[in-house]
């Protein structure tokens, strides 16, 4: 089956520092990937995605590659800010596409960004 | 202007009552879908409808039955609550067109609570 793998948390950040999140994944076929983020008190937003091979998703500074030769889609983002604070998820959806598609997520990691 | 909405944000009740969840959606989305929050955040999906008709059911409890009255709304009911129930509930919604992958738009979350 499909599964995602993504780091271990939480992680806590001074406000300027580099940050990566390691996401990893399983699937039959062949998956689009997606990192969704959750603000606290709120539901989830995508924030980026890539649906092939060496595709870059971009997003509010956030930055990830679609890697099929290690199965990984790691986030990263050159200076972190406050306002980054939340849970973040590492996702897939494999075929089947349209209605039948669903998303499976990692465990989210919990990003604390301190002034 | 919500896009997807959900009633109520937070509901408390005891063990062995049985409680509904409403979701509407003002996106003109054909899919809708259900996904339990535990609490370690992880993130898993219960159900999806497309236009009223049931798609994804996944190994969910009997307990839990889900009803589309409209292609706009997908309400989640709950029989026999026991405690492991407690997480928070998200729904969401996606165009649902075949052949391709289709962001799925998440609402605020309903954070259930069993005594």
């Amino acid at each position: 089956g499909n599964s995602v793998t993504q780091m271990e948390g939480p992680v806590t950040l001074s406000e300027e520092a580099f940050l990566t999140i390691n996401c990893t994944y399983t699937a039959t076929g062949y998956p689009s990937l997606f990192w969704y983020v959750q603000y606290p008190g709120e539901g989830l937003q995508l924030l980026l995605k890539a649906t092939k091979a060496d595709d870059k998703g971009s997003n509010k500074g956030f930055e990830a590659t679609y890697r099929k030769e290690t199965t990984s889609f790691h986030l990263e983002k050159g200076s972190v800010q406050v306002s980054d604070s939340a849970v973040y998820f590492c996702a897939l959806s494999a075929p089947p596409t349209g209605a039948n598609s669903k998303l499976t997520f990692g465990k989210g990691i919990t990003l604390s960004v301190r002034p | 202007d919500t896009a997807v909405s959900q009633t109520p944000k937070y509901l408390v009740t005891q063990m062995g009552n049985d409680k509904s969840i409403k979701c509407e959606q003002n996106l003109g989305h054909d899919t809708m879908y259900w996904y339990k929050q535990d609490s370690k955040k992880f993130l898993k999906i219960m159900f999806s409808y497309n236009n009223k008709e049931l798609i994804i059911n996944e190994t969910v409890p009997n307990r839990f039955s889900p009803k589309s009255p409209d292609k706009a709304h997908l309400n989640l009911h709950i029989n026999s609550l026991e405690l492991g129930d407690s997480a928070v509930y998200f729904c969401a919604s996606s165009t649902g067109l075949a052949g391709r992958w289709n962001e799925q738009f998440f609402g605020p979350g309903t954070r259930l609570t069993v005594l």
